[in-house]
């Protein structure tokens, strides 16, 4: 069973550019999470998604920050005009759908975003 | 979800147990105590989590207080690719986010 999947690993952007970051949950999983961990600094949870649902978004930037999880594909983090101060690993997790029994996420390798 | 108060770093000698120390007093009944870790810059790896029992799994053993206002990891023998940063996490068993601290520096030592 595969574990989380993120793409790309590395991604490099400039100033203004647009940054889109994959992830692919574990086999079975329903719940997709994104956090971010900035240089020296611990996770921060973003966003919790369902599949074609947004269910917490209470830590996500305002603006220039969208996720989605559609029916098909992979569950995208959508950064837009980065800025030097998006350079952070931004880590994906996911979980099944199971209640009364702790909820358990998976994470992927992160992608390491880096702004020029 | 509630608070947690782990030491910032512990050493323990390579083969020997580590016991990672965790104050969750204002825990409430529904919410579980989650143990993850990050090895350098990897994502956080999954340990051992329980609500009121004492859990054993094939990476570690979490000892609960009675009260459940404090919680134990063991490391039976540490390894010095254990070396990581242990996050002790309370949350509720439904699907929500966890919320880390900044955790123990654990470094084995050999």
């Amino acid at each position: 069973n595969a574990g989380v999947m993120q793409n790309p690993r590395h991604l490099v952007r400039r100033r203004g550019q647009e940054a889109r970051l994959r992830c692919s949950p574990m086999k079975g999983h329903s719940h997709v999470y994104w956090y971010r961990q900035l240089p020296e600094e611990g996770l921060k949870f973003m966003v919790y998604l369902q599949k074609e649902n947004i269910i917490d978004e209470s830590g996500m930037p305002k603006e220039r920050f969208s996720a989605e999880f559609p029916k098909e594909g992979p569950s995208i983090l959508r950064i837009q005009q980065v800025v030097r101060g998006d350079s952070a690993a931004y880590f994906c997790a996911s979980s099944p759908l199971r209640q009364g029994a702790g909820n358990i996420q998976y994470f992927g390798a992160g992608t390491r975003l880096s702004v020029l | 979800d509630a608070k947690t108060t782990q030491p910032p770093s512990m050493d323990c000698a390579e083969g020997r147990a580590a016991n990672l120390p965790c104050n969750h007093s204002t825990i409430s009944g529904n919410e579980y105590v989650y143990w993850y870790r990050q090895i350098h810059s990897q994502g956080p790896q999954y340990i051992i989590h329980g609500l009121k029992n004492n859990e054993t799994n094939e990476m570690a053993s979490l000892i609960i207080t009675e009260d459940r206002k404090s919680s134990t990891l063991i490391l039976p023998h540490a390894t010095l690719r254990d070396t990581a940063v242990y996050y002790c996490i309370a949350g509720q068993g439904g699907s929500e986010k966890l919320v880390f601290g900044k955790g123990t520096k654990l470094t084995v030592n050999p």
